[in-house]
């Protein structure tokens, strides 16, 4: 049962343009949502969060959004850049059992 | 400060063979995770490990083992290798968490690929 879902495996943007990562999730007692970004070859990184009782992060070319009643939150880079061409995992934490659960990714590819 | 690193990097075995993997990290974390990455799965855990001396199941723990004998190792054993656990293993570590408002944000190795055959 995949409680966090990216549905969209791969999404391509033009470069200097918003690129918009979406993730769903199940589980109403999730405390905090992560997105990393995995570069090939390479582990992830830790790029933004946010807490669930927020509905907005916002981190230079990143802001995270949360809407808690659709169980939605997304990712928005902009303008995006080639260097932003990487694979991104949504991510939910539970402070109950310390478990952060990943969705399945979505590559996203900068074209110039 | 190297961070996590994990050792090797790309290993393959053959079924019912047996290997370890090791996970360091320097930077003092109490928590420290492993990882399965397999295509269309998101990364799942294994076992992670709450401090020195313990270990905890995860997501996917058979056929695995681990230990924590170091604050600053954990290692992920494999003692009869079956096709299905052809991955990649990521490696983890993060503080404890800090209080209700903080973020547990991991801290990722750059993974060790295994195929068996």
């Amino acid at each position: 049962d995949q409680q966090v879902k990216q549905n969209s495996p791969s999404l391509s943007v033009q470069e200097g343009r918003i690129s918009i990562l979406n993730c769903d999730y199940t589980n109403s007692m999730f405390d905090y949502f992560l997105w990393y970004k995995k570069y090939p070859a390479e582990g992830p990184t830790f790029l933004i969060s946010i807490s669930s009782i927020k509905d907005k992060n916002e981190d230079g070319r990143f802001t995270v959004f949360l809407n808690k009643s659709a169980k939605h939150l997304s990712l928005h880079i902009v303008p995006s850049q080639p260097g932003d061409s990487a694979v991104y995992f949504c991510a939910a934490y539970n402070f109950g059992n310390e478990k952060l659960t990943f969705g399945t990714g979505t590559r996203l590819t900068i074209i110039p | 400060n190297a961070g996590v690193t994990q050792t090797p990097k790309f290993r393959v075995l053959k079924t019912g063979q047996s290997m370890t993997l090791l996970c360091a990290q320097d930077m003092n974390h109490e928590y420290m995770y492993w990882y399965r990455q397999d295509p269309g799965m998101g990364l799942r855990l294994i076992h992670y490990s709450v401090g020195e001396g313990t270990t905890a199941k995860g997501e996917v723990p058979d056929g695995y083992n681990v230990s924590r004998l170091k604050k600053q190792n954990f290692l992920l054993g494999l003692e009869s290798a079956a096709p299905s656990q052809t991955s990649v293993y990521f490696c983890a570590s993060s503080n404890t968490r800090a209080g209700a408002g903080a973020v547990n944000e991991q801290f990722f190795g750059p993974g060790t690929r295994l195929t068996v055959l």
